[in-house]
């Protein structure tokens, strides 16, 4: 069965690092998404792609970069890791850009930045 | 510009009892609207999608919602709750222009026996 992963499911960073969250997907999709879940905010879009050498900045994208070199993978990295940027991440993806898509979620990778 | 409001960040009910989780929208053109269930330590999974089809949607496990364009809402119900029904919903908007998605806030639904 096709699928969303993300790697690692849980991390632990200091201050000013740099750290690369892992999205892989075997559905075959064009675009994909990275979001984080806060209390409180729901979840927020951060980068999005609609395609390999596509990227796009969301609403809350300062201090984040993607990169998509294929189809399958959408890695986020965090330049400079700060605290406000602990918090749990999401990636989707879905088959095309309509709006009537379905996104379908990867489990989530929970980031402490200490 | 699109956004959500999601009334109410936590509804409790008991077993059997009506749920309500209560989603607002605002879109400058048709929207499609979407909801979503997350379940502890879990990714989101779509529980029902409004498409411009038929504006009363069903959707997996016992889920409905019903599009009015008249009060911008599309408020969650299920007839009767069950435990595993505890979880939290979140209500998104899309347009045709395919950005990604507009959540709202999101809602916790406790079930007690």
């Amino acid at each position: 069965d096709a699928e969303i992963t993300q790697s690692p499911r849980h991390k632990i960073t200091e201050t000013g690092r740099q750290v690369t969250l892992a999205c892989h997907q075997t559905w075959n999709h064009n675009n994909m998404f990275w979001y984080r879940q806060d209390l409180g905010h729901g979840l927020r879009l951060i980068h999005y792609s609609y395609g390999v050498q596509d990227t796009n900045k969301g609403e809350v994208s300062d201090g984040y970069s993607v990169s998509r070199s294929n189809t399958e993978d959408l890695p986020l990295t965090l330049e400079s890791a700060a605290s406000s940027q602990t918090s749990v991440y999401f990636c989707a993806s879905s088959e095309s850009g309509r709006g009537t898509d379905t996104q379908y979620f990867g489990p989530g990778t929970r980031l402490t930045v200490l | 510009a699109q956004s959500v409001t999601q009334l109410g960040s936590h509804v409790s009910v008991s077993e059997g009892a009506l749920v309500l989780l209560r989603c607002n929208y605002s879109s400058s053109v048709p929207p499609y609207l979407f909801w979503y269930v997350q379940y502890p330590n879990q990714g989101l999974q779509l529980l029902l999608k409004y498409t411009s089809a038929a504006t009363l949607v069903k959707g997996i496990n016992g889920f409905e919602a019903e599009f009015k364009k008249s009060e911008t809402s599309f408020h969650l119900t299920k007839p009767s709750a069950h435990m595993s029904d505890a979880a939290e919903y979140f209500c998104a908007v899309s347009v045709e222009a395919g950005t990604a998605l507009i959540f709202g806030k999101g809602t916790t639904l406790s079930v007690s026996s």
